[in-house]
């Protein structure tokens, strides 16, 4: 596609339930990137997926997050039993690669989460 | 970890002031972004800059590497250049490593 898609783009959601939010990159990025932009925090790295390479999860902050990606393409990010403290932007992005090294990252819009 | 650290924190400009934005990072970075997040939410790429300068219209850039600093410059500001301006540097296995962001209000 044009660019980096998201969706949904506002997610509310009751304490302790799960939640899935999507990423669809743009079409040829063999990098994808899931971040977090809350208040407290700032923009954080969460989880990078790179081609068939097992993912990075260094940036996931608990156990109750997970992410797949499906066939090198989109990507799922899970909460599940969420808190309020998960309420945040979380932001995809994707990228190509060169040499190994990622070239300039682009962002789509957000999910916006909001947990009550 | 590495620190990045953006300054000033906040901005308030007359149209068609210039002004520079600088981000100071703390260790030896493969690479530089800098962005704008509108008033929408959206992230988006000014400049990809490891090193030297680039310039695209009213903004340019400027990374010296080996003193682990760079400046944004926007000039002849615009209401539309309000937002967030953040700077982001890649590190080991990709990831990015954001500053807090300067707040730039551009008043007319």
């Amino acid at each position: 596609g044009a660019g980096v898609s998201q969706s949904p783009s506002n997610k509310v959601t009751e304490k302790g339930k799960d939640v899935e939010l999507r990423c669809d990159p743009i079409s040829g990025h063999t990098a994808l990137y899931w971040y977090r932009q809350s208040l407290g925090q700032g923009l954080e790295f969460l989880i990078y997926f790179q081609g068939n390479s097992a993912p990075d999860k260094s940036g996931l902050p608990s156990d109750r997050f997970s992410a797949e990606r499906t066939g090198g393409s989109v990507s799922t990010l899970t909460i599940q039993r969420t808190q309020q403290e998960d309420s945040a932007v979380y932001l995809c992005a994707s990228s190509s690669l060169s040499g190994g090294y990622a070239d300039t990252q682009y962002f789509g819009p957000g999910t916006r989460l909001t947990v009550l | 970890g590495i620190q990045v650290e953006q300054s000033p924190p906040d901005l308030i400009l007359q149209e068609g002031a210039n002004s520079t934005l600088r981000c100071n990072f703390s260790d030896s970075v493969n690479n530089l972004q800098w962005f704008h997040q509108n008033p929408w939410g959206q992230l988006i790429n000014l400049f990809y800059i490891p090193s030297g300068t680039k310039q695209n219209g009213r903004l340019s850039a400027t990374t010296v590497a080996t003193e682990r600093y760079s400046l944004l410059y926007i000039s002849s500001s615009q209401t539309t250049d309000s937002g967030v301006y953040f700077c982001a540097v890649r590190i080991y296995g990709n990831k990015l490593v954001f500053g807090a962001g300067t707040i730039l209000r551009v008043k007319s």
